[in-house]
């Protein structure tokens, strides 16, 4: 069963605008969430990452919002750039994990911000 | 090397055969990890190995699916009797232990005919 859902395959943003990625969890024992970013034919890159005690993070243009109680997190571009362009992953794990930081998931949302 | 590196990027074999894919890791990471991708779906985990001690199968999809690492380092993911169904992109990735920021290498695309 899926554990990490992204339910938008595909998101279309403007340069400039601000892109929403959004991520929804089952499993209420996960306590550490990150996005990672794909280019094709390269193997995905760890952008941002957000711990189950705090509920924002931010790094520069990217900022993961976390919502415990509603087991969902987003993660926002802003100003989206065509470079950003790429396949988004969020991913999960929870502490308990007996698979060292083995992670869950998402199927991942294709997002192309067109100039 | 400066990344992980797996090779072939790409194999196509035949249903039945068996394949042998190979990951590099970054020198001196002690974890490693195995996962794959099928079409249309997430990075499904498959196996980690730390250090010395036993690795964790609990992601083999099958008993056709078996890995070993090598004095720690080289890993070989190996599948028996491939179906089409194991037809995905195999991603390696290792860490220095201790957390989640773990280095992927760019895969190796499986596809059974």
């Amino acid at each position: 069963d899926q554990q990490v859902k992204q339910n938008s395959p595909s998101l279309s943003v403007q340069e400039g605008r601000i892109s929403i990625l959004n991520c929804d969890y089952t499993n209420s024992m996960f306590d550490y969430f990150l996005w990672y970013k794909k280019y094709p034919a390269e193997g995905p890159t760890f952008l941002i990452s957000i711990s189950s005690i705090k509920d924002k993070n931010e790094d520069g243009r990217f900022t993961v919002f976390l919502n415990k109680s509603a087991k969902h997190l987003s993660l926002h571009i802003v100003p989206s750039q065509p470079g950003d362009s790429a396949v988004y992953f969020c991913a999960a794990s929870g502490s308990n994990s007996n698979s060292g930081y083995a992670l869950n998931f998402g199927k991942g949302t294709s997002l192309l911000v067109t100039p | 090397g400066a990344g992980v590196s797996q090779s072939p990027s790409n194999k196509v074999t035949e249903k039945g055969k068996d394949v042998e894919l190979r990951c590099d890791p970054i020198s001196g990471h002690t974890a490693l990890y195995w996962y794959r991708q099928s079409l249309g779906q997430g990075l499904e985990f498959l196996i980690y190995f730390q250090g010395n001690s036993a690795p964790d199968k609990s992601g083999l999809p099958s008993d056709r699916f078996s890995a070993e690492r090598t004095g720690g380092s080289v890993s070989t993911l190996t599948i028996q009797r491939t179906q089409q169904e194991d037809s995905a992109v195999y991603l390696c990735a290792s860490s220095g232990g201790g957390d989640y920021g773990y280095t992927f290498g760019s895969g190796t695309r499986l596809t059974v005919v």
